[in-house]
Order: C-alpha cells, then structure tokens, then sequence
C-alpha cells in the first residue's frame, strides 16, 4: 500500500499560488493520487485525482511527475476559505478505502 | 454536484442507547462508505456497501452494524452505545461502475456519547 508524506503546514499570502507537495514513492503504476481537503467541522471535500498526467479542474491543478513517485496540487489564487487541512491519499484495496493521513495544514493570510 | 446529507449534525445520546445515524446521496452511487474520524488516529472505515442490501466489513466493525435497504440510504447503527464510540461519522459514497471515481462525504455527524 503507497504510503504519502506530506509537509505538515505551510503558509501562503492571499492571492498567490499555493503549491501542495505530496511524496507517494511506493505508489503502484495503476493506482491514482488523490487529493481532499476538509474546513473545521466539515467534511472531506473531493478537490482532484490523477494517474499520471497532470490534471486541471475548476478547483485546482494537479502535476504528477514522471516516475509518479511525487505530487503537487497548486491552487493558483488562493483565498482565506482556503484555509484547510489538505489530504494527499492513494487509497489501496479492494474497497478503495481512503486513509487520512496528518495532511498539510495550509493557512492563507491576506 | 454531488450531494450527501447525513441527518444529524451534532448528536448527544446515553451509553446503552441504540444509536441510528443515516446518510442520503443523490446521484445514484453504487457504493456507499461509513467512516469515523479521531483526532491522532484519522480517518478509519467502519462498513462499505456495493450494492442494496450488499454489506463488508471494514477495519473496525465492532459495535456497529449497517442497513441499505434503498440505494440512496445507508444506515449506520450503534448497537449498545459506548464512551469509546464518541467521535465523527463521515458517510462517503462514490459510483462502482467505473473505476477510480472520488468518494463525496456528507458534512459529518458529531456523535457524543456521555
């Protein structure tokens, strides 16, 4: 099962880019990174998935490198409601069961 | 957009008590997922269903069982309620039909046990 490593916080001025690194070293060539982030009291919200190309949505951006051993979500303006634990997971089994990690605590300031 | 509403926010109940939380999905999910979150320990699945009436287990089933008896509900029940089972519930659910879809989640229930 890939395990991810990511740091444990970062700071990000409001209206910068906020660039997420996530390590998967160990992840298998078919299974997906994903990314969830969760607000205070609220549940995990689904942000972006990818095998190995980079992936672009309405929330954000998502480069794989090419060996696939890392990430990086970007979100390119961010704001204070981005304010967030954000989860890098590859989830493993069967039932595709997500394992939350201790996530990267993001903190936009303006 | 992908709607999961689980009923009960915050809920308070008394050690012994039998315990519903039930969660509703709107898009037509196959799967449907219950987990709890602790702080220090995660997320951990409790319960996944794959189909109406199609149960497993997950990593930690005890004191818990589940219903689905319609695809859009899925029922998670506390037996005997116990202080160990305060925490929050998140229902999750996500399409079977292809593969590497996201699980959704409702907003949680904050289940206290006293």
């Amino acid at each position: 099962d890939a395990k991810t490593t990511q740091p444990p916080s970062m700071d990000c001025a409001e209206g910068r880019a906020a660039n997420l690194p996530c390590n998967h070293s160990t992840i298998s060539g078919n299974e997906y990174v994903y990314w969830y982030r969760q607000i205070h009291s609220q549940g995990p919200q689904y942000i972006i998935h990818g095998l190995k190309n980079n992936e672009t949505n309405e929330m954000a951006s998502l480069i794989i490198t090419e060996d696939r051993k890392s990430s990086t979500l970007i979100l390119p303006h961010a704001t204070l409601r981005d304010t967030a634990v954000y989860y890098c997971i590859v989830p493993h089994g069967s039932f595709q069961k997500l394992v939350f990690g201790t996530g990267t605590r993001l903190l936009v300031s303006p | 957009d992908v709607k999961v509403t689980q009923s009960s926010r915050y809920l308070v109940k008394r050690t012994g008590e039998k315990v519903f939380l039930e969660c509703v999905q709107d898009m037509d999910h196959e799967n449907m997922f219950w987990y709890r979150q602790d702080p220090g320990l995660g997320l951990r699945l409790i319960y996944f269903s794959y189909d109406v009436k199609m149960k497993e287990k997950g990593d930690i089933p005890e004191g818990y069982s589940v219903s689905r008896e319609k695809k859009e509900r899925f029922s998670l029940i506390l037996e005997s309620a116990s202080t160990n089972q305060t925490s929050m519930y998140l229902c999750a659910s996500n399409t079977g039909l292809r593969g590497n879809q996201p699980q959704h989640f409702g907003d949680g229930t904050r289940l206290s046990i006293l």
